[in-house]
This record gives C-alpha cells, sequence and structure tokens, in this order.
C-alpha cells in the first residue's frame, strides 16, 4: 500500500517555463489537497477537491491550475514558472470528508531560477 | 474566515520534561482542530484531531490536546518529552462550514539531551 505519491521529487524550472506535479493516492478517498511549504510559513493550500470532478480554490490558488478526472490522480499545474513558485509542494488526501485524518505524500522541491 | 495561530517559532524543553506547544484559533462554527508533525524531509504526519466530544484528545506517540473553548486554544502536550520528538510541529483547524483546512505557521520543537 503505498498512501501518496508523488513525482518528481526534485525540480528546477526556468522562469516562463511550465511543468506538472503529479499526485497519485491508492486509498479510495475523496479528498485531495495540495500545499506549498514555505519557510516560516507553515502550510498554504492552493487547491482541494472533494471528489472526481470537483475542485476549489485554497488560500493561494494564483499561479496553479488543477484538474481530478479520477478518484486516485490529483495533478497540479504551473503554467508560467515564477521565483515566487519556488518551495517544497505536498500532495494530501483524506477519506470522507476535511474532518478526517489527511495522509501526506513525500513533497517535490521545486526551485524556479 | 478561520485562522490559526503558533505563537512560539521554536520551543526547547530538556528530555524527560513536560512540554506544551501552543496553539490558537479562530473559527466562525464549531471547529475542528487538528495537529500534525513534521520530520526532516518528510510530509506531515496526523498526531491528534477534536471534533467533537471530549476535550482532552488523546494522540501518537504519548502526545496529548485539550480542546479549550473559552481561550479557543487547543495546545499540544506531552507528560515527559524524549530527544527523538524533536521535529516541526502544525497545528490546523477547520469547521463546520467549510471544506478547507487552514494550517499554522509551525513551531519548531528542540529536546535537549
Amino acid at each position: 500500500n503505498a498512501g501518496v505519491t508523488q513525482t518528481p521529487k526534485f525540480r528546477i524550472l526556468k522562469i516562463g517555463q511550465s511543468m506538472t506535479l503529479q499526485c497519485t493516492q491508492d486509498m479510495n478517498h475523496n479528498y485531495m489537497y495540495w500545499y506549498r511549504q514555505d519557510p516560516g510559513m507553515g502550510l498554504k493550500l492552493i487547491y482541494y477537491s472533494v471528489g472526481a470532478g470537483i475542485t476549489d480554490k485554497g488560500e493561494v490558488p494564483n499561479g496553479y491550475n488543477v484538474s481530478r478526472s479520477t478518484t486516485e490522480d490529483f495533478p497540479l499545474r504551473l503554467e508560467l514558472a515564477a521565483p515566487s513558485q519556488t518551495s517544497v509542494y505536498f500532495c494530501a488526501s483524506s477519506g470522507r470528508d476535511h474532518t478526517d485524518t489527511q495522509y501526506f505524500g513525500p513533497g517535490t522541491r521545486l526551485t524556479v531560477l | 474566515a478561520q485562522s490559526v495561530a503558533q505563537p512560539e517559532d521554536q520551543v526547547n524543553v530538556a528530555e524527560g520534561n513536560p512540554l506544551t506547544v501552543k496553539c490558537t484559533y479562530s473559527v466562525s462554527g464549531n471547529p475542528y482542530l487538528f495537529w500534525y508533525v513534521q520530520y526532516p524531509n518528510r510530509g506531515l504526519q496526523f498526531l491528534l484531531k477534536y471534533i467533537t466530544g471530549d476535550n482532552l484528545v488523546k494522540g501518537s506517540y504519548g502526545f496529548e490536546a485539550e480542546f479549550n473553548k473559552s481561550q479557543t486554544s487547543f495546545h499540544l502536550k506531552k507528560p515527559s518529552a524524549l530527544v527523538s520528538d524533536s521535529a516541526l510541529y502544525f497545528c490546523a483547524v477547520s469547521h463546520d462550514r467549510d471544506d478547507k483546512i487552514i494550517f499554522g505557521k509551525g513551531t519548531r520543537l528542540h529536546i535537549l539531551p
């Protein structure tokens, strides 16, 4: 049982490039989340999904897009990378709803130069 | 809108002494409160949560937290600290009228041998 997996682990992008951060969970969870973690700032919610086909904005959605075509996958898209998007990105999932425990992936460290 | 505050960036405790990591919150409905721990270069791991019921919640690794509605607090405690408890601790809040979960900035706990 792999839980929540994220790829890649590390990535360096140039300003203006685009990329997709992949997130997959094998626990049949309804809820999935994307966070970014910056030093001294804690975790900020970017987007979340309550089920396949349903997504909603979090605290810091600008510059990102998501889709949820299946229960298992919740990719995060950066269209025009900016230095301000340098961060560590975590994907998480929870079973029933937002009262349930969140299970986190190992993270993707992204640097935009 | 909900918010959560962790007033201490860092807490230092001698091994064997009791520890407390503070968390206060603000929500417009009934709060759902969580504590997570992050070890270096890892994703977050769930410790405990308060949804309803007893104000004293027991969690993993001997940690507990007390929900105090009048003081809007949910402090994390442990009777006897271990060096292995050294990590970054996050408090998070949600409520019954919103799917979002908001994380605090985190408190770094150092247990001194």
